[in-house]
């Protein structure tokens, strides 16, 4: 069974740009969350989508969305890029939620 | 504020010895814990998980050890091999299950 994966994997924007990262959970998982993982900050959960429909969400600011498709892959957005949203974002999926999560290797946002 | 954290940032291992990686939390009604391992690039591995009505949980060359009364469980992996390099976090499913909350990390350094 194929794991997550992420595009793309490396990206480079300038601040005031947007951002969009894709995932694609392991086939039958129907719940995808997606984690900012910076050196200062650790790993971070941003928001969780199960059945097209936020569960979960994080302290995040609004500039940070989602959305999830009927296939269960999901998207994220970024808007108004800051320095700060540099980072490694990880997607994650599982079952249903409340079992372990496996994580795809990350798209590495880098803003200048 | 609820936390699941880690006593020591960088552990080092001579190859061939046992390692023992601490996470410490602070929710009593915890009832769940996964360990994770992060190579270099990549996205956080699923290494094993524990449930609160478990004290102990045996893997491949893995072991974790949960111990209710003081809050605390520990990862600890046997033979450590140049292959176990990495960061290991602890972590706790929150929120329905599937908000994950992350121990800050230890590095694990293997000398050969």
């Amino acid at each position: 069974k194929a794991g997550v994966t992420q595009t793309p994997r490396y990206l480079i924007k300038t601040r005031g740009q947007q951002v969009t990262l894709s995932c694609s959970p392991i086939s039958g998982h129907r719940s995808v969350s997606w984690y900012q993982q910076t050196p200062g900050q650790g790993l971070q959960f941003l928001f969780e989508y199960f059945s097209e429909t936020q569960r979960n969400k994080g302290n995040f600011p609004g500039r940070f969305s989602g959305r999830q498709f009927s296939n269960s892959r999901s998207e994220m957005n970024v808007s108004t890029l800051e320095l700060g949203d540099s980072a490694l974002y990880l997607c994650a999926s599982s079952l249903t939620g409340g079992e372990v999560q496996f994580f795809g290797p990350g798209t590495r946002l880098t803003v200048l | 504020g609820e936390s699941v954290g880690l006593h020591l940032p960088t552990l080092s291992v001579q190859e061939g010895d046992n390692s023992i990686i601490n996470c410490a939390y602070s929710n009593s009604a915890s009832d769940y814990f996964i360990w994770y391992k992060q190579e270099s690039g990549k996205g956080p591995q699923f290494i094993i998980d524990i449930r609160s009505n478990m004290d102990k949980r045996q893997g491949q060359r893995v072991t974790v050890l949960l111990n209710k009364t003081v809050k605390h469980l520990s990862l600890q992996i046997a033979a450590t091999q140049p292959g176990d390099s990495a960061v290991y976090f602890c972590a706790e499913p929150k929120a329905a299950g599937n908000k994950l909350t992350f121990g800050g990390g230890t590095r694990v350094l293997v000398k050969p």
